[in-house]
């Protein structure tokens, strides 16, 4: 059973490119999260996804920053004009159910540098 | 809101030291309790949860016992290891809320 896949696992872009981050979550998993992490900093949660529906967005920027999960394919976070600030690891997360008992699982991250 | 606290890093251990992180949660209700592991360029892996009072979660030598009137969940091994060198994040998920600790920074010398 393969664990959560993120790609790419490296992005450089320019300051106002936009930016594409893609999670496949494990098999069977139907609900997403996304965090960010600063350098010596720990996770902040940005996002909750199920198929098709955005469940709680309270960590994402107010601009730029948009989230989905379609009900095909993986779920995407863009950034868009990103800037200097929005360097850093973004990880996506899944879990089987959303009971608190329930861990997530992680992917291996992507890393975001903005030049 | 609920978060939780943990000690601050980094820790530098000789191999086969005994090993304390501390973690401490405010909540409301019931949450589940996590330590999760981050080895460099990767992504967090879970170590040990606990789902009620009273738990123990145990994996790899590592334990984490669930403490509702001292809400703490300290991490503990007696004998570390290099290969144990990482940084370890407390976490808790209460109602879907999942909120983790700062991280400490691990590092075992031979």
């Amino acid at each position: 059973n393969a664990g959560v896949m993120q790609n790419p696992r490296h992005l450089v872009r320019r300051r106002g490119q936009e930016a594409r981050l893609r999670c496949s979550p494990m098999k069977g998993h139907s609900h997403v999260y996304w965090y960010r992490q600063l350098p010596e900093e720990g996770l902040k949660f940005m996002v909750y996804l199920q198929k098709e529906n955005i469940i709680d967005e309270s960590g994402m920027p107010k601009e730029r920053f948009s989230a989905e999960f379609p009900k095909e394919g993986p779920s995407i976070l863009r950034i868009q004009q990103v800037v200097r600030g929005d360097s850093a690891a973004y990880f996506c997360a899944s879990s089987l159910t959303s009971t608190s008992s329930y861990e997530q699982y992680f992917g291996p991250g992507t890393r975001l540098t903005v030049t | 809101g609920d978060s939780v606290t943990q000690m601050e890093g980094p820790v530098t251990l000789s191999e086969e030291a005994f090993l304390t992180i501390n973690c401490t949660y405010t909540a409301t209700g019931y949450p589940s309790l996590f330590w999760y592991v981050q080895y460099p360029g990767e992504g967090l892996q879970l170590l040990l949860k606990a789902t009620k009072a009273d738990d123990k979660g145990s994996n790899k030598g590592f334990e984490a016992t669930y403490r509702k009137e001292t809400t703490s969940f300290h991490l503990e091994k007696g004998s570390v290891q290099v290969s144990d060198s990482a940084v370890y994040f407390c976490a808790l998920n209460n109602n879907n809320d999942m909120r983790f600790g700062a991280g400490t920074r691990l590092t075992v010398k031979p």
